[in-house]
């Protein structure tokens, strides 16, 4: 199975910063990463799909990056509607995996 | 519009069964490959099960021998069959939509299935 490693797992920042977050797969996925945003209660909403792919309706700011093995989610200018977890998922093979989340507080 | 609409859950004993259901509208159902996704209270997201649009199937290790996906593309159905059910199957559960970017696309909002005694 493929593992799926996100860091760090807890981050805090201030509106208007640049967030960066890591995702790392146990072994090549080419750019079968996605991104999901999930706030309490909700279901998770896709943000970006095929490692760099912005999911139409997605504001701007955020934009992901990476092959193989290494991704990151980058949200630019954070904003107070940013505060939420944020998920890694391959679907490269099965079973499909998610990374742990990472949860992002506004300062 | 897309729309997924999980309905089942509800509150089972320790080795009880529950089915779940997830209706679907606004796309060809037949042609996308479909998948549940869990969330236990206070964690992170759990794929559980995954279904082609041609009915080949796979399962987490966690739920293999227990749970048995299916679809009933007729009727734009995906269900869930839930068997031997354990205190850690306790969760959320999504159905998810993959789009042909091989991402889940669409949610529905999710059925809550507590298994307590």
């Amino acid at each position: 199975d493929i593992q799926m490693t996100q860091s760090p797992s807890f981050l805090s920042a201030s509106v208007g910063d640049r967030v960066t977050i890591s995702c790392r797969a146990s072994r090549t996925i080419s750019n079968y990463l996605n991104w999901f945003q999930q706030k309490p209660g909700k279901a998770p909403r896709l943000l970006i799909f095929a490692a760099s792919s912005l999911e139409s309706g997605v504001p701007s700011r955020f934009s992901g990056s990476g092959s193989g093995t290494d991704f990151t989610l980058t949200i630019n200018s954070l904003q107070p509607e940013d505060c939420a977890t944020y998920y890694c998922y391959q679907s490269y093979d099965l079973p499909r995996t998610f990374g742990q989340g990472t949860k992002v507080e506004i300062k | 519009e897309v729309q997924l609409a999980e309905s089942g859950g509800g509150l089972v004993k320790p080795g009880g069964s529950l089915r779940l259901s997830c209706a679907a509208s606004g796309f060809a159902f037949s042609d996308y490959n479909m998948n549940w996704v869990r969330q236990a209270p206070g964690k992170g997201l759990e794929w559980v099960s995954f279904i082609s649009s041609r009915s080949y199937i796979y399962y987490a290790d966690s739920v293999k021998g227990r749970f048995t996906i299916s679809r009933d593309n007729a009727k734009n159905s995906l269900f869930l069959q839930m068997n031997s059910l354990r205190a850690e199957d306790t969760a959320v559960y999504y159905c998810a939509k993959e789009g042909s970017n091989w991402s889940l696309d669409y949610w529905g909002q999710g059925s809550l299935v507590a298994v307590s005694s």
